[in-house]
């Protein structure tokens, strides 16, 4: 079964707003990364986040770890069209298995 | 640095036909990954090699599904007999390193897209 849930599942905005997008998961973790997908394309990953740092930045991009709440978030700023794409946060299980969330899909309209 | 190479991009084919994926990852990774997509989900691990051994199979469902790495490299992913539920992307990716608390990044192909009607 997944082990990382996102939300909102959708999520539509205007070029040049901030798009955040959550996501939780069940079990302890060493790392947590974010992916995109563009339509009809692989995924392209974006930044990992180790358990021991709460916050990241690359770029627009800034991710957030609470491992109290279980907890990661990640915020675009200044959204461009761009950025309209499936965005996934995934983590390794026990046995080494990269498990994927559901994503959000994130719509950016100019 | 060439990317995750797969083909075919896209198939059409009928329930009970057979098809098969090939995928050539990135030279010098050695572990290789199949996931599986199914359209507003996110991608499920079917199979993951290290070199031309299987790491993990245990969500590859073996009555219809076989996957092989000959030589440690190249791969391909058989599907036979296709169901209409096996509609969905089949992603490849690959990593230089083994999957798991190293942390290291999947590279992933452009996939191929499976429809049996």
């Amino acid at each position: 079964s997944q082990q990382g849930e996102e939300d909102p599942q959708a999520l539509s905005i205007q070029e040049g707003e901030n798009a955040t997008m959550n996501c939780s998961y069940k079990t302890s973790i060493n790392n947590l990364q974010w992916y995109r997908q563009n339509s009809g394309r692989g995924l392209v990953h974006l930044i990992l986040i180790r358990s021991n740092e709460r916050e990241k930045h690359s770029g627009r991009l800034r991710v957030t770890l609470d491992t109290s709440k279980k907890s990661s978030s990640l915020l675009i700023t200044a959204s461009r069209a761009a950025d309209t794409a499936s965005y996934f946060c995934a983590r390794y299980n026990q046995g080494g298995k990269l498990i994927f969330g559901q994503g959000t899909e994130l719509s950016v309209k100019p | 640095e060439a990317g995750v190479a797969q083909s075919p991009r896209y198939k059409i084919i009928e329930k009970r036909q057979s098809v098969a994926f090939w995928c050539n990852p990135i030279s010098g990774h050695a572990t290789l990954y199949w996931y599986q997509q199914i359209l507003g989900q996110g991608p499920k691990l079917l199979i993951q090699f290290q070199n031309n051994g299987v790491v993990d199979d245990s969500q590859l469902p073996k009555d219809r599904f076989s996957a092989e790495r000959l030589k440690g490299v190249d791969s391909t992913l058989k599907i036979q007999p296709a169901k209409l539920e096996d509609s969905a992307v089949y992603l490849c990716a690959s990593s230089s390193l083994r999957g798991g608390f190293s942390g290291n990044t999947i590279y992933f192909g452009e996939g191929s897209w499976l429809t049996v009607v």
